[in-house]
């Protein structure tokens, strides 16, 4: 069966630090990926897809980016970290073909002090 | 783009109780989906349903594609059904787009 694992699950960084988010999923070929961010008591975000190795869409303009280095492996990353990337981001993915149902990791809390 | 509503925002409920939740979109989906956001933040896939209707246990989903929208039923809640309910649209071929949520809190 298909698991999805994301680290760290908490995360306490200054502003203007780095970020290095990282999910990666087991069981399946080619998923798509997607990072999700998640304020307080709001909605999902939808950040970034991707439907392959290398190929990354960013869906809001933000300092926040996002590659895929191996075939199951999304990476979240920030140069300098603001205030308002405070935040609960979410790791999916999907078949890339059928009914593409999403399926959603853990999540990793990030405060940014 | 596709605007997803859900309806009612906040739902308080004495453990027992029945409800219904509401997702309207506004344009033709390919896919559908109901989460539920557990209090630690986990994501939990209740129902894939494009259409039609489905069961699994307490809860039972219906979608109504050509009239756009989708109920989920929650029937006897329980406390360990409070959390955030979320439906997620498939708007074109890879992006999901989710409404704001209904937050469910359930009363011993």
């Amino acid at each position: 069966s298909q698991t999805i694992h994301q680290w760290p699950a908490t995360l306490v960084q200054p502003v203007g630090s780095p970020l290095s988010l990282e999910c990666t999923v087991e069981g399946t070929s080619n998923p798509n990926l997607y990072w999700y961010r998640q304020a307080a008591g709001r909605g999902l975000q939808l950040l970034f897809y991707s439907v392959g190795i290398g190929q990354i869409s960013s869906e809001v303009p933000q300092n926040l980016s996002a590659s895929r280095p191996q075939d199951r492996q999304f990476i979240l990353s920030s140069k300098k970290l603001l205030l308002s990337d405070s935040g609960f981001y979410l790791c999916a993915w999907s078949e890339i073909a059928g009914s593409r149902e999403q399926y959603f990791g853990p999540g990793t809390r990030l405060t940014v002090t | 783009g596709i605007q997803v509503e859900q309806s009612p925002p906040d739902l308080i409920l004495q453990e027992g109780a029945n409800s219904t939740l509401r997702c309207n979109f506004s344009d033709s989906v390919n896919n559908l989906q109901w989460f539920h956001q557990n209090p630690w933040g986990q994501l939990i896939n209740l129902f894939y349903i494009p259409s039609g209707t489905k069961q699994n246990g307490r809860l039972s989903a219906t979608t109504v594609a050509t009239e756009r929208y989708s109920l989920l039923y929650i029937s006897s809640s329980q406390t360990t059904d409070s959390g955030v309910y979320f439906c997620a649209v498939l708007g074109g071929t890879y992006k999901y787009i989710f409404g704001t949520g209904t937050r469910l809190k359930v009363l011993a």
